[in-house]
């Protein structure tokens, strides 16, 4: 089973951007993987923010955005805001199973 | 108002069987893939099975593939996760989600395998 690679920890200030990425043990991430970016906070369920490469929802801050990079999929977050502070988990997709990255935790300080 | 209410999760004793249900409402279930998703205190998510719309295609993960079936009634909207022989490795939040442009989750049941 593919193993998908996420930064475990990363902190940001507030008001600056900062760039999560996930990678994939196969090989460069493109939008055939069609990566997924959850937030989650303790205690909470997951959120979906992202999903095909950089589709938000309606509930989506402007703030975020996805796309890929170089052979990786990257979640941008621009304009950091105390409440971004979460985990955050990638998804891609294979032929058959789906891969959860082991998320970055995200620190705005 | 979108719901996605998972029931069902308990304690077990490792070796027994519990099933899961999700009851979705305020949007066309029917027309969607869901997913189960797990989630052991204090760690990560992890994906365990999906299923179309339809439900004539399931996917498994390699760690439940054989002990776990994914099912869903569209007259009822409600998914459904069958799980025998379970081991406390199975110990979990289970989650319920829909994916693509709908990308809702319910708020989980726990589910814990322990004698």
């Amino acid at each position: 089973q593919a193993v998908v690679t996420q930064e475990p920890s990363l902190t940001v200030s507030p008001g600056g951007t900062v760039t999560l990425t996930c990678g994939s043990s196969t090989g460069a991430v493109t939008s055939g993987h069609y990566p997924y970016w959850f937030q989650q906070k303790p205690g909470q369920a997951p959120r979906t923010l992202i999903y095909d490469t950089s589709k938000k929802h309606s509930w989506t801050p402007a703030r975020f955005s996805g796309s890929l990079l170089g052979g990786k999929a990257a979640l941008t977050l621009s304009g950091a805001q105390p409440e971004d502070e979460a985990e955050y988990y990638c998804f891609l997709s294979y032929s058959g199973p789906r891969v959860f990255g082991g998320g970055t935790k995200l620190t705005v300080l | 108002e979108v719901r996605l209410v998972e029931s069902g999760g308990g304690l077990i004793q490792p070796g027994g069987s519990l099933r899961l249900s999700c009851a979705a409402s305020g949007f066309t279930f029917s027309s969607y893939w869901m997913h189960w998703v797990r989630q052991a205190p204090g760690k990560g998510l992890v994906w365990v099975s999906r299923i179309n719309s339809d439900g004539s295609i399931t996917t498994y993960a390699d760690s439940v593939r054989g002990r776990f079936t994914i099912s869903r009634d569209n007259a009822k909207n409600t998914l459904y996760l069958q799980m025998n022989s379970l081991r406390a490795e199975d110990t979990a939040v289970y989650y319920c989600t829909s994916t693509g442009e709908t990308g809702y989750w319910g708020q989980g049941t726990l589910v814990t395998v322990s004698s």
